[in-house]
């Protein structure tokens, strides 16, 4: 069966720090990647999503990146977070149409 | 601009009755929709999920509604339980794409009272 790790759980970050967010898919091949935001009381947002190693689609622009150095691993990064950069982050995967599946959520504060 | 719409931000209903969780959306080119329920701090859960040539899907207590030429559909939750709790999200799928390219709806918060 498929499985989808994501971590860390929780993260305090001071301004102009780095972020490194790490997300990894088991049990597919090849799948569709992505990231998500859910800010505090707001809908989901598709910041990035991948369709293969390498290749990083941006749905908006911002002070984040994303990369997808194997198969089945996906990383979100920021050079120097902002406090607006605070949030829920959410990977995801998918292989059919009618399906997706979220790790269970990192939940970022920048102070 | 939102294509997935859910306009009712919360909905309380007593336990045993049913909740109905409604949503709209815009883009004619959605060929699946599905519906994610969320607890705070944890990701979303995959409930279920209907094709756009059907009008109905059940499994268990959950039933989407799809009505194509009001661009709306509905998650029908009977009876309702207190473990039903939670934020529910409904998401359309865009057969446009080269890949699977998710729209979802801004929540609706679902308290069912015991």
């Amino acid at each position: 069966s498929q499985t989808i790790h994501q971590w860390p759980a929780t993260l305090v970050q001071p301004v102009g720090s780095p972020l490194s967010l790490e997300c990894t898919v088991e049990g597919t091949s090849n799948p569709n990647l992505y990231w998500y935001r859910q800010a505090a009381g707001r809908g989901l947002q598709l910041l990035f999503y991948s369709v293969g190693i390498g290749q990083i689609s941006s749905e908006v622009p911002q002070n984040l990146s994303a990369s997808r150095p194997q198969d089945r691993q996906f990383i979100l990064s920021s050079k120097k977070l902002l406090l607006s950069d605070s949030g829920f982050y959410l990977c995801a995967w998918s292989a059919i149409r009618d399906r997706m599946f979220f790790g269970s959520g990192t939940q970022l504060s920048v102070l | 601009d939102q294509q997935v719409k859910q306009n009712s931000p919360s909905l309380s209903v007593q336990e045993g009755r049913i909740s109905i969780l409604n949503c709209d959306y815009t883009n004619s080119m959605f060929d699946y929709f599905l519906w994610y329920k969320k607890y705070p701090a944890e990701g979303p859960t995959f409930l279920i999920s209907i094709s756009s040539i059907k009008d109905k899907n059940e499994d268990g207590r959950f039933t989407v509604f799809l009505n194509k030429s009001a661009k709306h559909l509905s998650l029908h939750i009977v009876p309702s339980q207190p473990g039903d709790s939670a934020v529910y999200f409904c998401a359309a799928s865009d057969g446009s794409y080269n890949f699977n390219k998710f729209y979802f709806g801004s929540g609706t918060k679902l308290n069912v009272k015991p």
